[in-house]
């Protein structure tokens, strides 16, 4: 089993939608937790951190539960530029450092 | 702020060549991380630095790659000798560290053909 699991999709949806997506992981040490968005033949850019209360940030929302060791990232409103692979990363600790494990993606179409 | 710089951001090379990827983290990030990118593996972890020092190389082919970080403003993640399989995109990040968590800033990557 992977230690940080995504569905892969695709979620295609319509503009103005809400879209929600689900990340698990293994490690119950796990200390941190980040949403990544990835557009085609890109690098990875720092989508939102997760907190433990949630959090907010325009139209979208990240949510931790760690009994369930999930975090999810709900996108309201869609938007044609939001199409894109949301990736998921957990920070586990390791030696007195923290290794940050990535999920395969998931991948967001909205059509008009 | 540049952000991360890679170098080269193509390559293309014979199976047996010696490949050298590069790169520039952003100025006072004190860990840097290599990762390779496939459609099958998704973004895999390489290895990664703290400081200059190795932290964690368990990601790493060993027998053909090899991953140096001279001073706090260059590394370098060499592959000899390079195979097809090793066909892959080639990130570099870095970070700051605080307390439990860091986020990692990614240069654009290497696209690395070998034939």
């Amino acid at each position: 089993r992977k230690e940080v699991e995504q569905d892969p999709g695709p979620f295609n949806v319509p503009e103005g939608a809400t879209v929600a997506f689900n990340c698990t992981y293994s490690n119950s040490a796990s200390q941190s937790f980040f949403w990544y968005r990835q557009d085609c033949r890109k690098e990875p850019k720092l989508l939102m951190s997760v907190y433990s209360s949630g959090n907010e940030d325009g139209r979208f929302t990240a949510q931790l539960n760690r009994a369930s060791q999930y975090i999810s990232l709900l996108i309201r409103d869609s938007k044609l530029s939001d199409s894109a692979t949301y990736l998921c990363v957990v920070n586990s600790a390791s030696g007195g450092s923290y290794i940050p494990t990535f999920g395969r993606g998931t991948s967001l179409i909205v059509h008009p | 702020d540049a952000g991360v710089i890679q170098s080269p951001r193509h390559e293309v090379t014979e199976m047996g060549q010696e490949v050298t990827l590069r790169c520039k983290p952003i100025s006072g990030h004190d860990y840097l991380f290599w990762y390779r990118q496939t459609m099958m593996q998704g973004l895999e972890l390489l290895v990664y630095f703290n400081n200059k020092a190795v932290m964690d190389d368990s990601g790493m082919p060993k027998d053909r790659f090899s991953a140096k970080m001279p001073n706090a403003s260059f590394s370098t993640l060499k592959i000899q000798p390079s195979e097809p399989r090793d066909s892959a995109v080639y990130f570099c990040a870095s970070s700051l560290a605080g307390g439990s968590s860091y986020e990692q800033y990614f240069g654009p990557g290497t696209r690395l053909t070998v034939t």
